[in-house]
Order: structure tokens, then sequence, then C-alpha cells
């Protein structure tokens, strides 16, 4: 199974910080990485698919990088809404696999 | 627009077995595999496999097989997750998922959640 590990597991920034989560995988993935964000007592929303495209509706603010074993999701200017726990996930090949996640916190 | 309803949260004692639903709404249900995802609380996300309501084919990893089955009723575009022999460990929020794009591995949207608590 490929392990994906994300670092850092928290962050605490101010409104309008650049905040930076990276995404490492035990073996190449090629592009197949996505992003999601998850706030609390809901589901993972989309974010960032094929390493670097915006899903629909999702903010220019975001936006990720990376392709093989390391992998960036950027926060241009943090926004309050922007509160809540980052995963990415592997989709490349079976089992697909998650991050154990980076919990991002408004100062 | 693409819409997946769960089952209601479930209170199961150890060795059970527990069926959540997800009634799919908005497109073609045999058009899309169906995910299944958990998450015990505090934790982080764990794929537990996908049905293709097509076929009927199923993929579990390893860790699940023997425990999980994956079925549909494609007459009421539902999926169900079936997960047997429960333990405390499985206490968990169960989440289906469909692909963003059929054939990929991206979610988008996902299903409320159902809460599926394993307590004696």
């Amino acid at each position: 199974d490929i392990q994906m590990t994300q670092s850092p597991s928290s962050v605490s920034a101010s409104v309008g910080d650049r905040v930076t989560i990276t995404c490492r995988a035990s073996q190449g993935v090629n592009s197949w990485l996505d992003w999601y964000q998850q706030k609390p007592g809901k589901a993972p929303k989309l974010l960032i698919y094929a390493a670097s495209s915006l899903q629909s509706g999702v903010p220019s603010r975001f936006s990720g990088s990376g392709s093989g074993t390391d992998f960036t999701l950027t926060i241009s200017s943090l926004q309050p809404e922007d509160f809540g726990t980052y995963y990415c996930q592997q989709a490349n090949s079976l089992p697909l696999t998650f991050g154990g996640g980076t919990k991002v916190e408004i100062k | 627009q693409v819409q997946l309803v769960q089952s209601g949260a479930e209170v199961k004692k150890p060795g059970a077995s527990v069926k959540v639903s997800c009634k799919a709404s908005g497109y073609t249900f045999t058009g899309y595999n169906m995910h299944w995802v958990r998450q015990a609380p505090g934790q982080g996300l764990e794929w537990m496999g996908w049905i293709n309501p097509n076929s009927g084919v199923t993929n579990y990893p390893q860790k699940f097989q023997g425990r999980v089955t994956m079925t549909r009723d494609t007459s009421i575009s539902t999926a169900y997750m079936e997960l047997s022999r429960l333990t405390s460990d499985d206490t968990a929020v169960y989440y289906c998922a469909r692909p963003s794009v059929a054939g990929t591995h991206e979610f988008d949207p996902w299903g409320q959640g159902t809460l599926v608590t394993v307590s004696s």
C-alpha cells in the first residue's frame, strides 16, 4: 500500500497569510493526487484533483502542485472560512490511501 | 443536482452486522462506481472499497475482505455497505462517495455520513 505523509499536522495562521501544506507519497503516484477540505461534522470537500486542477466552484486562492512523490497545497491568502482539516489522497493505485490530515486554525 | 443521501445513525453490539444505504439522485446511477470511506472519531479517512452499480463488481482492500459486502439496487438507485463481525474499532462515520468524473478516483459529491457506534 502507498503511505501518504502530510506535514505539518497543524498550522495556526492569520487572515491574509500564505499557508502551505505538503504531502509525500511512499512511492510515485504520478499526478494522481487530490486534496480535500473537511470541516467539523461535515463530509470532505474536493478542492484539487490531479495534483493541480481546481475543482469547479473552489476559490482560486487554493492551488496545488507537484508530481511523483512530493505535493503541495497552497492557500495564497487565508480567509476565515478556510479553517478545517485538509487531507491528501493518492488516486494512482488501489487501495486508495489518504494522508493523516493537517488542521488549519485561524489566529 | 447530484446528491447522495445516507441512512441514519446505528448502534450495534460487538459481533453484529450493520448495513448502511446510500441513495443517489441527479445522475445516472449505473454510470459511476460508488465508493465507501470511513472515519473513526478524531481520526483520518480510510477507503473501504467500491462497487460498480452496473455490473455489481466490487473491489475491497485486503483489510476488509471477508468482512465487508457492497451491493446495489439499481431500481431505486441505492448502494449498500454491510460490515460484519463488528468491534469497537468499527465505531466511525461511514461515507459513500462518487467520483467527480466516471473512471477516476477523486470524490465529489459525498454523502452526509452515517455514524455507526459499536458498544455493548
